[in-house]
């Protein structure tokens, strides 16, 4: 079965552009989730997907960031204008279980801005 | 902010038990003890979790004091590729985790 997969796994772009980021969670996972690691900092939440609907998006940093997931499948995370701050690593991960189940994370997709 | 307290570091020989702890005072009732761990710049990987008994799975096993206050997560024959970042998280849905700083574990031969 296959894992949680992220695109791109390193994308460098300048300041200023887009950028978009995809994720698959395991087939039949309703619960999707994005979180990120920036330079020096912990692991964070942005948000959590229940099948199509937003289910908690209190992680997300501000209004450049727009996370979508269109039929309940993938999802995609965009950053429009990125800034410098920005850079760092972006895991997906999906779950079956609302509650009490494990977590299973992609290898992040790691964004660089210049 | 992190609701767990784990050692920034420590280090264990290859092939003995690894024993980490967690103090966790603040738990509420229906929070879960969740350990995940960070293998290098990989994805976070699930070690195990739970609410008040202890826990035994492939991986290790979970001790949890009857207080619920702390925690200890046992690797019970490290190998070198234990070698990572465990982080102790407390969650009552387990899906919106907060991860601290965790304890750097580095297995040595």
């Amino acid at each position: 079965e296959a894992g949680v997969t992220q695109f791109p796994s390193h994308s460098v772009i300048e300041k200023g552009q887009t950028v978009t980021l995809r994720c698959d969670p395991i087939s039949g996972h309703d619960n999707l989730y994005w979180y990120r690691r920036v330079m020096g900092k912990e692991i964070k939440f942005l948000l959590h997907f229940v099948k199509e609907s937003k289910q908690d998006e209190s992680g997300m940093p501000n209004n450049r960031f727009l996370a979508e997931r269109t039929g309940g499948t993938y999802s995609t995370l965009k950053v429009q204008p990125a800034e410098l701050e920005d850079s760092g690593v972006y895991f997906c991960a999906s779950s079956q279980a609302l509650v009490g189940g494990e977590l299973f994370f992609g290898e992040g997709s790691r964004l660089t801005v210049l | 902010d992190a609701k767990t307290t784990q050692p920034t570091s420590m280090d264990c020989a290859e092939g003995r038990a690894a024993n980490l702890p967690c103090n966790h005072s603040t738990i509420s009732g229906n929070e879960y003890v969740y350990w995940y761990r960070q293998i290098h710049s990989q994805g976070p990987q699930y070690i195990i979790h739970g609410l008040k008994n202890n826990e035994t799975n492939e991986m290790a096993s979970l001790i949890i004091t009857e207080d619920r206050k702390s925690s200890t997560l046992i690797l019970p024959h490290a190998t070198l590729r234990d070698t990572a970042v465990y982080y102790c998280i407390v969650e009552a849905a387990g899906n919106k985790l907060t991860f601290g700083g965790g304890t750097r574990v580095l297995v040595k031969p």
